[in-house]
């Protein structure tokens, strides 16, 4: 069975720092992707970045980027520059590609704030 | 821009009454799903589809039908709403090949009273 876990249900930083946000994952596949979403006050969900299994290269896209420890079971989502608009609740989530049917098991998330 | 439309945007239903949520998607994609969020917690998998006509049992459907009349188009029923069933209702659309990132509507709020 696969199952996500956000260790830390809240999180803050300043305006400008870098924040780091945990998650760690199970599967017993080899083949998967981990993906960041972002859910806005508005309750929207927001795609920022994915890390497939196979890839060896931690993602980068803009100021997102992971930090993915696959033989830990472990990726963190690492936002640089944060700034107030970057507040939200940040998702991580698993899909496993072997059975291909592409849908995703969620963590319960990290409530981001960023102070002025 | 992936669309994904969700409605209604809020509902409030009776206990024992049908609820019908609706989705509709503009980016030919031929996965759909629909999801619960309850509050502080994750979004949880309620039925899927992989094109018109096909529908799939996620890890919570108990309660829950699906519909998918076309390939734009999925439903999610509640033939006999209970008060357990008030969450936030989300749908989604993915396609296998590429990259298969998700595409969520805006939400529907159902409360059942």
């Amino acid at each position: 069975a696969q199952r996500v876990t956000q260790v830390q249900p809240t999180g803050s930083s300043q305006w400008g720092e870098e924040v780091t946000l945990d998650c760690s994952y199970e599967t017993s596949e080899y083949f998967y992707r981990i993906f960041w979403y972002r859910q806005l006050f508005s309750g929207e969900m927001v795609f920022l970045i994915y890390q497939p299994s196979f890839d060896t290269q931690n993602q980068r896209s803009g100021r997102y980027s992971v930090v993915f420890q696959k033989s830990f079971k472990s990726i963190s989502l690492v936002i640089s520059a944060s700034q107030p608009e970057d507040s939200g609740t940040y998702f991580c989530a698993l899909s496993e590609l072997i059975t291909n049917t592409g849908k995703l098991t969620f963590g319960d998330g990290t409530v981001l704030t960023v102070k002025p | 821009e992936a669309a994904v439309t969700q409605s209604p945007r809020n509902k409030v239903a009776v206990t024992g009454g049908k609820v019908t949520l609706s989705c509709n998607q503009t980016n030919n994609h031929n996965n759909m799903y629909w999801y619960r969020q309850d509050t502080g917690h994750g979004l949880r998998l309620i039925h899927y589809s992989y094109g018109a006509g096909s529908t799939e049992k996620g890890d919570i459907p108990d309660g829950y039908k699906a519909s998918r009349p076309s390939q734009e188009n999925f439903s999610l029923i509640l033939e006999l709403a209970t008060p357990s069933q008030t969450s936030v209702y989300f749908c989604a659309s993915g396609d296998l090949w590429g990259q298969n990132t998700l595409y969520f509507g805006a939400g529907t709020r159902l409360s059942v009273l």
